[in-house]
């Protein structure tokens, strides 16, 4: 158990609908990372947030956006799904800004039908 | 951007031999970290190793960062070693992500 929990673990939706997906990081890590692994494109870094503050972006569509709260969780909201947005979404967390150790959470799989 | 190359992409073992891994990448990094996939989907952390080798277990690291390449050695392999292995890299003086390779299939077999 790496500490990090996501939220829900399956998700199964239709095409055009908007989902949330949610992460806590592990206690005392201040940095949160969201990434996507599709069957096309594998493991891919989206967005991190450092203590409230988005600090780099990657291939993260239009479509998507990202928060962390003061309680240092954050969502990841998904709108206009596609049937491309099906993957695996994983967070993970790590104590500094940069450099660190990611610990990963379980992943949400999200399906698009 | 940074290019990971892990290799071999699939590799079958019978239970109990040894196996290496090796991860490639292109620029400097300040962060490699190696992970497994399970069946069931969930990255676990193997090592965080930016240079320098480590052990835990049957399981040990090496990383070259002068010559960019990283080693993972599994030895005495078992069934539940099966899964992906994945090298990921964050490049040094960039933006904080990690830039994972397309990984290691392995297979072990009774």
């Amino acid at each position: 158990d790496s500490g990090v929990t996501q939220t829900p673990k399956h998700l199964i939706t239709a095409t055009g609908q908007r989902v949330t997906l949610r992460c806590s990081p592990r206690s005392g890590d201040l940095s949160v990372y969201w990434y996507q692994q599709s069957l096309d494109q594998g493991l891919q870094f989206l967005i991190q947030y450092y203590n409230g503050e988005e600090r780099a972006k990657g291939n993260i569509l239009e479509r998507f956006s990202a928060q962390q709260f003061p309680d240092l969780h954050s969502e990841l909201n998904l709108s206009s799904l596609e049937l491309g947005d099906s993957a695996l979404y994983f967070c993970a967390s790590s104590v500094q800004q940069g450099g660190g150790e990611q610990y990963f959470g379980p992943g949400t799989r999200l399906t698009v039908t | 951007g940074i290019q990971v190359e892990q290799s071999p992409p699939d590799l079958i073992l019978q239970e109990g031999a040894n196996s290496t891994l090796r991860c490639n990448f292109s620029d400097s990094v300040n962060n490699l970290q190696w992970f497994h996939q399970n069946p069931w989907g969930q990255l676990i952390n193997l090592f965080y190793i930016p240079s320098g080798t480590k052990q835990n277990g049957r399981l040990s690291a090496t990383t070259v960062a002068t010559e960019r390449y990283s080693l993972l050695y599994i030895s005495s392999s078992q069934t539940t070693d099966s899964g992906v292995y994945f090298c990921a890299v964050e490049r040094f003086g960039t933006a904080s992500k990690l830039t994972f390779g397309t990984g290691t299939r392995l297979q072990v077999t009774l």
